[in-house]
């Protein structure tokens, strides 16, 4: 089993969409979680960072953790053509590494 | 949130030279900085762990004769390619870790490496 899954999509969408980003992971250690944004040929942006179950809000973008069954969520609503990107989910054990799941690519038509 | 300047962005070199990427934390101390490649349509893939003032640690895999960094202070970390052939080509991408918050990566903008 990976450490984490990350579907790869591509996942498109028609603007103004809700989109909904997910990633399992199976190390139960992990103790913070975080979301990148990768458009291409660019470096990653952090987008979300969190610590505990439950959920985070920053304007139109709403990370969900539920620890209990090791899955992680990017909710984007009111979704833009600019939030075209790849989206990586990110997990840190408090330590060193930071282990990133494969990326998913999404597509906001207009 | 914290800048991480890397350049240059592109890099095109013959095959047999040397090319230098230069990763800076502009505005916080990095003591541990990453080196990752990325191939198209492909996540990050680690390539080292950077440590100021002590040898870089290596992933699997990994040349280290190849792939020569260098951190020689808190803010700067570079990687030099040596010898580059074709099979070098590749996106490259620093990131660091800000003192502060030990799970916080903040990336450089890449390098987009091409040997002719």
């Amino acid at each position: 089993q990976k450490e984490v899954e990350q579907d790869p999509g591509p996942l498109s969408v028609p603007e103004g969409a809700i989109v909904s980003l997910n990633c399992t992971y199976s190390n139960s250690a992990f103790q913070y979680f975080m979301w990148y944004r990768q458009y291409s040929r660019k470096g990653p942006e952090l987008l979300m960072y969190t610590y505990s179950s439950g959920n985070k809000e920053d304007g139109r973008f709403t990370a969900q953790v539920d620890k209990s069954s090791k899955y992680i969520s990017l909710f984007i609503r009111d979704s833009q053509p600019s939030d075209s990107a790849t989206y990586l989910c990110a997990f840190n054990t408090g330590g060193f590494k930071t282990i990133f799941g494969a990326g998913t690519r999404l597509f906001v038509k207009a | 949130g914290a800048v991480v300047s890397q350049h240059p962005s592109w890099v095109i070199c013959k095959s047999g030279t040397s090319v230098k990427i230069e990763c800076r934390s502009l505005d916080f101390q990095a003591t541990t900085m990453f080196w990752y490649r990325q191939f198209p349509k492909q996540s990050l893939m680690l390539m080292a762990t950077s440590n100021e003032g002590s040898k870089a640690t290596y992933e699997q895999g990994v040349e280290k004769d190849k792939f020569l960094i260098n951190h020689a202070s808190l803010t700067l970390s570079t990687l030099t390619v040596t010898s580059a052939h074709p099979e070098d080509s590749s996106f490259y991408i620093c990131s660091a870790r800000d003192q502060g918050t030990n799970e916080k990566l903040f990336f450089g903008s890449g390098t987009q490496l091409s040997v002719l």
